[in-house]
Parts: structure tokens; sequence; C-alpha cells
């Protein structure tokens, strides 16, 4: 148990459709992180949050869209995807931004038909 | 563009033997260096780090290694175990000075043989 809770944990969805990832962490962090992880490539840094204000987006394309409502919740908002959008999302928090230490999720598996 | 590499995709090894990962890194300015574990299924989980102003750190079982010269990093398991097997990150800041904005590596699958 890490402290970040992500849900769901599998996601199948058409590339019309419309769902969103969540992500919620319980160590009173001030920073929360999206991340992508394809099969054989380094992890991907897509968004960060510090003090629920977007302070990094990592040319993310528009049909990913965050959002941070308190320091405890993040979202990922999902929109007209692509197949090559498949991956694992890992939520991660971290006591600031900058701090090396990032406390992951277990991350959601999403699968675009 | 410069990135966090590693030498190796996989290793195995036998229980109780040492295990050695390594990791190159292209970008000298690069100050702070981490290592991540991922289980399967799992999200990667921070192991220990290590600044550049060090050239070796030290945790349970664990130890990194920081040859700035040629730019190598390298985690140092002890008695390995069934329960280390998993894929290692290395990663690094690579913005000198400013917040952490962390690059890693593709992994290395470390499997533990009984």
């Amino acid at each position: 148990e890490t402290g970040v809770t992500q849900t769901p944990r599998h996601l199948v969805m058409g590339m019309t459709n419309k769902k969103s990832l969540k992500c919620e962490q319980h160590l009173g962090h001030n920073a929360m992180y999206w991340y992508k992880q394809s099969a054989k490539k380094p992890l991907e840094l897509m968004f960060v949050y510090s003090l629920e204000e977007r302070v990094e987006n990592n040319s993310v394309p528009s049909r990913f869209s965050p959002e941070c409502p308190n320091s405890s919740h993040l979202f990922l908002h999902l929109h007209t995807l692509q197949p090559e959008d498949s991956a694992l999302y890992l939520c991660a928090s971290s006591q600031d931004w900058g701090s090396g230490e990032l406390f992951f999720g277990e991350g959601s598996r999403l699968t675009v038909l | 563009g410069e990135s966090v590499g590693l030498h190796l995709p996989t290793l195995s090894v036998q229980e109780g033997d040492n295990s050695i990962i390594n990791c190159a890194y292209s970008n000298s300015a690069s100050d702070y260096f981490i290592w991540y574990k991922q289980e399967s299924g799992k999200g990667p989980q921070f192991i220990i780090d290590i600044r550049s102003n060090m050239d070796k750190r030290q945790g349970q079982r664990v130890t990194v290694l920081l040859n700035k010269t040629v730019k190598h990093l390298s985690l140092q398991i002890a008695a390995t175990q069934p329960g280390d097997s998993a894929v290692y990150f290395c990663a690094e800041n690579p913005t000198r000075g400013s917040n952490y904005k962390l690059t890693f590596g593709k992994g290395t699958l470390l499997t533990v043989n009984p």
C-alpha cells in the first residue's frame, strides 16, 4: 500500500468514448503527477500539479485533459483516444514539486479499441 | 537528445547472489539520480537516490554507485531474494538547479532463480 489509489485498474474504451481515470493520495503531499507507461518505452511524464496548479504539461495531446480539484485528488479525462494511447497510466505524488521521491499508484491499464 | 539508458535489458541471478544493475546517462548536467523498482502489476517504488556530490550511498541491502567521469550509475543488491524479482529503473534529473523533471530509463528485468 503506497498511499496512492487509482481507479479503475482496468479500462477498455472505444475511440469515441469519454472516460476518466481517478487518483487519490492519502499522504498529505503537495504535488501530483500523471505518467504514461508503454511497452518497451521509458516512463513518460504527462502532467504535474503543484498545490492544485498545473505546473507542467509535457506536450500531451488535448484528448487527455487533467483536473486537480484539490491536493488529494487528480483526474485524467479521456476523449476520442487512439489505439496507440493504450498503455498503463500511473499517478504519483510527492511531498513537493521537486522532490525526487515519487509515490506511485498501481496504475490504470487502458485499452483503446 | 540526451537520455538515460541501461546496458542490459535482463539479468538473471541465483538466490543469495549479489546483483548489479547498470545505467548509463549522457547529460553531464544531471545532479540527482534515483533507482525505482517495479514489481509485476504494481507501480514503481522508490529504492534509493544519490546526488552528484556523492560517489556511493548505501541502504538496506542496496548500494548505489555513481561514476561521474564515465556517466555511469549502478545498483547493487546484496544477497538477492526472490522478492527482488522486478524491473529496475534508473532516473535522472537532467536540469541542474531547477525543479525536478525526472527522466527514466527503459528498465532492467531482474529474475531471481531459487
